[in-house]
């Protein structure tokens, strides 16, 4: 089945550092999502990637789909605390219903 | 506010007993989603709703799980006869159509 290689498995930053994660697939995806969750918490949509080579922001977030449709990327810029969390990506088939995610990036953000 | 919701957050049970969790979409969503999360992996997909109508079934909903969705509103996840290894995190998602699944809180399920 689907698999979907995230890395780093985790990241040790400094508050004000930039932060880069990404994504890569074995197959074809149409749409990638990028998220985050919270210890006890459900994912929280942060960026939607819906047509390959797009590069999408969302206040300092910034996430590109890859233009061979198998990888995606996640920028931080400027980290703060509240930015600790771990971060999924997840991919769409075309008129799939499912979502694949990857297994998550654990930020930590030393103040 | 009219996000999903899931109820309960929590639950604790002896093994063997069963269990049924409740999912409200967000309201003109058609689709609905169960997934399952265990500590230190993403969501693996368990099965998903169009309207009322059960699309797909992953290999991970075992004879045990069995999942409603009567009239096209809420859903009921209900495991039977529950072992240790259900232990996990049962996520709920909409959407619309194909759209952005958007996840509720999540029930936390402890089984002893």
């Amino acid at each position: 089945g689907q698999q979907l290689n995230q890395s780093p498995q985790s990241m040790f930053i400094q508050e004000g550092e930039d932060v880069s994660m990404n994504c890569t697939s074995s197959s074809i995806f149409n749409t990638w999502l990028w998220y985050k969750q919270d210890p006890g918490e459900g994912p929280v949509l942060l960026i939607a990637l819906y047509k390959a080579g797009e590069l999408t922001s969302n206040g300092r977030l910034t996430a590109q789909f890859g233009i061979t449709r198998k990888d995606s990327f996640l920028n931080i810029s400027a980290s703060i605390p509240s930015d600790v969390g771990i971060y999924f990506c997840a991919g769409q088939e075309q008129n799939a219903g499912k979502s694949t995610f990857g297994d998550g990036t654990t930020l930590t953000v030393k103040p | 506010d009219t996000g999903v919701s899931q109820n309960p957050r929590h639950k604790i049970t002896k093994r063997g007993q069963n269990v049924t969790f409740r999912c409200d979409p967000i309201s003109e969503h058609n689709r609905l989603y169960w997934y399952r999360q265990t500590l230190g992996q993403g969501p693996e997909f368990l099965t998903y709703f169009q309207n009322e109508a059960q699309l797909e079934k992953s290999r991970l909903l075992s004879d045990r799980f069995s999942a409603e969705r009567p009239k096209g509103s809420f859903s009921t996840l209900e495991i039977q006869r529950t072992e240790q290894g259900d232990s996990a995190m049962y996520l709920c998602a909409s959407s619309l159509l194909v759209d952005t699944q958007y996840f509720g809180p999540g029930t936390r399920l402890t089984v002893l």
